[in-house]
């Protein structure tokens, strides 16, 4: 399995709802990444988990919460996003300096 | 603050042309250099990578590397319609962690 699994795909969210983006990975990959990208432009670092814990953040907004349950799984809890906030939001993981990506959360903030 | 550099394009080629995709950075410390495709409305999807100065070959992507003039390159042989895309450069910041930073990417248009 050379996959990064994310749900969902899309996601429209009012300013005051909390959900949920989930990522899985079962390729034995023991740092996992969530990257935000509007659109045309780059992906920007958000989260690195190394070994379940978390190794840096951006200087991420607290509406924004990763998890790390375990070394499969990676959860970004949302929770009173802004407009701005829209964007493809990307889950990644590594080994040996190759970072795949998953396929992608679109989310829209209304 | 580590740089890299891409000019946004568009890029427009002939199919069957040669595209040639560059990228400069800043940090003369970078040991690692990762070419991303990325289509519209996709996640970015690695087509290369290269660790070494000169060439390295995969198919009709070739990626080149001279880190003296902090310059990585990618060329796309035999250019498709199905090779138009943003191509993104990507370089792993030191420091134990896998973190890349990204060119602006270059979108590259091959028409028939």
């Amino acid at each position: 399995d050379t996959e990064v699994t994310q749900t969902p795909k899309h996601l429209v969210m009012g300013m005051t709802n909390k959900k949920s983006l989930k990522c899985e990975q079962h390729m034995g990959h023991r740092a996992m990444y969530w990257y935000k990208q509007k659109a045309k432009k780059p992906p920007e670092l958000m989260f690195v988990y190394s070994y379940e814990k978390l190794s840096i953040n951006e200087s991420v907004p607290s509406r924004f919460s990763p998890e790390c349950p375990n070394s499969s799984l990676l959860n970004l809890h949302l929770h009173a996003l802004q407009p701005e906030d829209s964007a493809l939001y990307l889950c990644a993981s590594s080994q040996l300096m190759i970072t795949t990506f998953g396929s992608g959360t679109r989310l829209t903030v209304v | 603050q580590k740089e890299v550099e891409q000019n946004s394009g568009p890029l427009s080629v002939p199919e069957g042309a040669i595209a040639s995709l560059n990228c400069t950075y800043s940090d003369r410390g970078s040991q690692s250099f990762f070419w991303y495709r990325q289509y519209s409305g996709k996640s970015p999807e690695l087509i290369m990578f290269i660790y070494s100065n000169g060439d390295k070959e995969d198919g009709r992507f070739t990626a080149q590397l001279n880190k003296a003039s902090q310059y990585v390159s990618l060329l796309i042989r035999d250019s498709q319609p199905s090779d138009s895309a943003t191509y993104l450069c990507a370089v792993p910041i030191s420091g134990g962690y896998n973190k890349l930073i990204f060119g602006a990417g270059t979108r590259l248009a091959v028409h028939p």
